[in-house]
């Protein structure tokens, strides 16, 4: 697609559970970003993958939250033993370059019970 | 610390009453300042890109321009599809990726 595509775009799952949210970025986009969306709060980063570079995870907020990319391309964000204050929108954005803007996917609704 | 405000949190005007949302940041170092508009259940989508003061972008019924300590989105006779969330991000100083968001302006025009 033209865009950048999260999945699922909704999850629902109980305290304590593992969830995986995928991204794909932009074709041929080498930066990719993770950002979090709290009801009534700014955009929260997360963590930032440019090309084979080591990632900046400076954002992530407790060692529950892992992220990878898979051959420059594919992204995953695990978050471990999920709890409540856990639950946000989770955006995904890609750039052409560091210093390009970023373009955001719909992101995945994260739902905690 | 880098900060990003924006103001008013709310706003509600008539079809074609123009006005302008704020955006003050402190940020040293200051390495692009980004509008976005956001749709609900969707993610943001890109406007503007302002990198120094006296700066202005256009498009359609939106201009954006940036001052040392604020960028401001003026609407011009906006229209009930101009309602939405507007985000502004600066680019931090630590690096040109690592954007710091406010919270938005929800704007809502009546028809």
């Amino acid at each position: 697609g033209a865009g950048v595509s999260q999945s699922p775009s909704n999850k629902v799952t109980e305290k304590g559970k593992d969830v995986e949210l995928r991204c794909d970025p932009i074709s041929g986009h080498t930066a990719l970003y993770w950002y979090r969306q709290s009801l009534g709060q700014g955009l929260e980063f997360l963590i930032y993958f440019q090309g084979n570079s080591a990632p900046d995870k400076s954002g992530l907020p407790s060692d529950r939250f892992s992220a990878e990319r898979t051959g420059g391309s594919v992204s995953t964000l695990t978050i471990q033993r999920t709890q409540q204050e856990d639950s946000a929108v989770y955006l995904c954005a890609s750039s052409a370059s560091s210093n390009q803007p970023q373009h955001f996917g719909d992101g995945t609704r994260l739902s905690i019970l | 610390e880098d900060q990003v405000t924006q103001s008013p949190e709310a706003l509600r005007l008539q079809e074609g009453e123009s006005s302008s949302l704020n955006c003050s940041y402190t940020v040293s170092g200051l390495r692009g300042l980004f509008w976005y508009r956001q749709d609900p259940g969707k993610g943001p989508e890109f406007l503007f890109t302002l990198y120094s003061a006296g700066e202005e972008k256009e498009k359609e019924r939106l201009k954006a321009t940036l001052t040392k300590k604020e960028s401001f989105l003026h609407i011009t006779a906006p229209k009930p599809e101009d309602s939405a969330t507007y985000l502004c991000a600066a680019g931090d100083s630590t690096g040109t990726y690592k954007y710091i968001f406010g919270t938005g302006t929800r704007l809502k025009v009546l028809a």
